[in-house]
């Protein structure tokens, strides 16, 4: 069967630290993978976009990587801080369809 | 300001019930999305709409309707038919295009509670 596993346990780092967080999927063959950013309460909001032909993408403190023979995407935020603590969603989007899949996402605090 | 809005923010419900959830956009999107968020799940899709006019099931579309008369505007009806409708719903938008390398827009939810 299809599915996108992140780590449900919630992730806690100490500030100015790499926090790193995994979508691993089975059974997809995505065109691109995606990263948003969820506070409680309210909708996701786009991180950052890879595409299956792609290994690493960068924006400020942010790095995706994506391994399509590991069927793997890790996210890093570099010297993390506070008001990065949310709950992190990786989406799949499927080629041929418009469909995007998601992860149940990681939640993120990092601690001052 | 382009965006999509969703309303209401909170919604209740009683048992046997039909209720509609707004999603208006004006970002000049062809595609749009219904999501349902639930406490320790993934967003699970309920309708996509990938043109005016036309929609197909997501994942769990049983007990909801959606329709698309304009571009602008993809309504939910969560039907009396829906066993468990209590949840975070979640409306969201794309550009449609050939290589789909874009993000999804999300609206702010609508809280949905039966009482």
């Amino acid at each position: 069967s299809q599915k996108i596993e992140q780590n449900s346990e919630a992730l806690n780092i100490q500030e100015g630290k790499t926090a790193t967080l995994t979508c691993n999927y089975t059974n997809y063959s995505p065109a691109y993978l995606q990263w948003y950013r969820q506070d409680p309460g309210r909708g996701p909001v786009f991180l950052l976009l890879i595409r299956e032909n792609e290994k690493e993408k960068r924006k400020e403190r942010l790095k995706v990587t994506f391994d399509t023979t590991l069927k793997q995407s890790l996210f890093h935020i570099t010297a993390s801080q506070p008001a990065d603590s949310a709950t992190y969603l990786c989406a799949l989007a499927l080629s041929g369809t418009y469909k995007y899949i998601f992860g149940t996402g990681t939640r993120l605090k990092v601690l001052a | 300001d382009g965006g999509i809005t969703q309303s209401p923010k909170y919604l209740f419900r009683k048992e046997g019930q039909n209720v509609t959830l707004s999603c208006e956009q004006n970002l000049n999107h062809d595609a749009m999305y219904w999501y349902r968020q639930d406490p320790g799940q993934g967003l699970r899709l309920i309708y996509y709409s990938q043109i005016v006019n036309d929609f197909q099931k997501g994942d769990i579309a049983e007990g909801y309707s959606v329709s698309r008369e304009k571009k602008e505007s993809f309504p939910l009806t969560v039907t009396s038919a829906q066993k468990n409708p209590t949840a975070f719903y979640l409306c969201a938008s794309s550009i449609q295009g050939m290589f789909m390398n874009t993000e999804a827009f999300f609206g702010q939810g609508t809280r949905l509670t039966v009482v």
